[in-house]
């Protein structure tokens, strides 16, 4: 079970908007960035956003991020078929651990 | 264009030792803004990591492996490595390696290889 929750799936239409949240607890999300991945079948996952709301070159701006306390929600507007895949959050924790963590993921349908 | 490529054995006996190497494009492994890291990914687990080697080559490892895990850098190969000993079934996944991009507060993964299957079996 991961330290950051995700829900396990969301769905929706094609050009409908979904959101996919990520919830964690101080020693993580709280003190720490959110980045997010997609991975789609048969690709290596591919980073969407860095620092909770940054983009990197050529992702499109269908995908937004944010974070506030110990949460974190990644949304994607005017959904398309080919965004159908998995999505993890991620972030460090700093305790003595101080290694990284990712969410469970969540599988997106575009129905 | 950065790009990262995984070699495997893709079967390894359990308690035996498996041994991953990253073939690095288009930067150094040596370049100080980076880190270099494994992450696994099983049915059962989701994403994993395993752990990350800096431009020291100081290491850091999931308190989960820690006793297990080994990475290292080869500079003139422009590689980097692990080798997990001891292996089970449980060990099983699809390994992937990553650079990590280190803002200063903030670290993240960017690119990704495309993965390559360890299965642990007899």
């Amino acid at each position: 079970q991961s330290i950051l929750t995700q829900p396990p799936s969301v769905s929706a239409a094609p050009g409908q908007k979904v959101t996919i949240s990520c919830s964690g607890g101080s020693s993580n999300l709280g003190n720490n960035y959110v980045s997010w991945y997609q991975h789609l079948p048969g690709t290596a996952p591919k980073l969407l956003i860095y620092e909770n709301n940054k983009r990197p070159s050529g992702v499109p701006d269908r995908f937004s991020g944010s974070k506030s306390g110990t949460s974190a929600t990644l949304g994607i507007t005017g959904l398309q078929a080919g965004d159908e895949g998995d999505y993890y959050c991620g972030t460090w924790d700093t305790g003595l651990n101080g290694g990284a963590l990712f969410g469970g993921g969540t599988k997106l349908t575009v129905l | 264009q950065v790009q990262l490529q995984e070699l495997g054995p893709g079967l390894v006996k359990p308690s035996e030792t498996l041994s991953l190497t990253c073939t690095v494009s288009g930067v150094s492994v040596r370049s100080s803004y980076y880190y270099w890291s494994w992450i696994r990914q099983s049915p059962t687990k989701g994403l994993e990591w395993v752990g990350y080697i800096d431009d020291s080559e100081a290491t850091k490892y999931n308190p989960s492996l820690e006793s297990r895990a080994t990475m290292s850098v080869d500079t003139s190969k422009n590689q980097f490595s692990l080798k997990l000993h001891s292996v089970t079934p449980a060990d099983t996944a699809v390994y992937y390696c990553a650079r990590v991009v280190n803002s200063g507060w903030h670290r993240w993964f960017d690119p990704w290889g495309q993965g390559t299957l360890v299965t642990v079996s007899s």
